[in-house]
């Protein structure tokens, strides 16, 4: 079996900071994903990459850059961090017509 | 847009009982919408429970079943017996036909089953 490792787990940051959070799968999985999960809100997309160098938007892009340098690798830049702001960002991958795997997520907190 | 909308928790039953969680979806944009429930116990990440992918058929894992319902729009999650192991949070979701496999999810169901 294959396992997706974010890090930070947690993050905390400042106002108007650029922050930026890993994903690593090992499964050589082609699509990867970033969810953003608020408090007692389902996950929203953020970006997602059908595979090395490629980049979609997702619903919730605006304030967000990604990259895909990799294939095993998915970065997410938060481009100026808003107060007060906690959520927790989810990282996914899945190979062609097979099931989505998560990491465990990072923990963001903005104060 | 698509949404997903589920019983709010926490729900809480005893060891034994039966469960229905219920889900209801819209989905405006996706002509053969995918339908999913994940589960995230304590300490782990978002794991797949089950899926259903064509109306009419039933998905079954670990004695949970669901329904994919096209005139009701709904994927209700049930369970005859439930366990004490079986505490955690279930989402439903909504995967897009694009072959992308973009999800939406609902807000999630905080399940606490008692002994």
């Amino acid at each position: 079996g294959g396992i997706i490792t974010q890090t930070p787990k947690f993050l905390i940051g400042q106002e108007g900071q650029k922050l930026t959070l890993k994903c690593q799968q090992n499964f050589n999985h082609d699509t990867m994903y970033w969810y953003r999960q608020d408090s007692g809100k389902g996950l929203r997309l953020i970006y997602y990459s059908i595979t090395e160098n490629d980049l979609q938007k997702g619903d919730l892009s605006e304030g967000y850059d990604a990259s895909r340098e990799k294939k095993s690798s998915f970065s997410l830049t938060v481009t100026s961090a808003q107060k007060n702001e906690m959520a927790v960002f989810l990282c996914a991958s899945r190979r062609q017509g097979g099931e989505v795997f998560f990491g465990k997520g990072t923990r963001l907190t903005v104060v | 847009g698509d949404s997903v909308t589920q019983t709010e928790g926490p729900v809480t039953v005893s060891e034994s009982e039966s469960l229905i969680i219920n889900c209801t979806y819209s989905a405006t944009s996706i002509a053969y919408p995918n339908l999913f429930w994940y589960v995230r116990y304590p300490g782990e990440g978002l794991q797949l429970l089950l899926k259903v992918i064509t109306a009419g058929q039933k998905g079954s894992s670990r004695g949970f079943e669901a329904t994919y319902n096209k005139e009701t729009t709904s994927f209700h999650l049930q369970k005859a017996s439930v366990q004490e192991s079986d505490s955690a949070v279930y989402y439903c979701a909504l995967g897009d036909d694009s072959g992308y496999n973009k999800l939406t999810f609902g807000k999630g169901t905080v399940l606490l089953v008692s002994p």
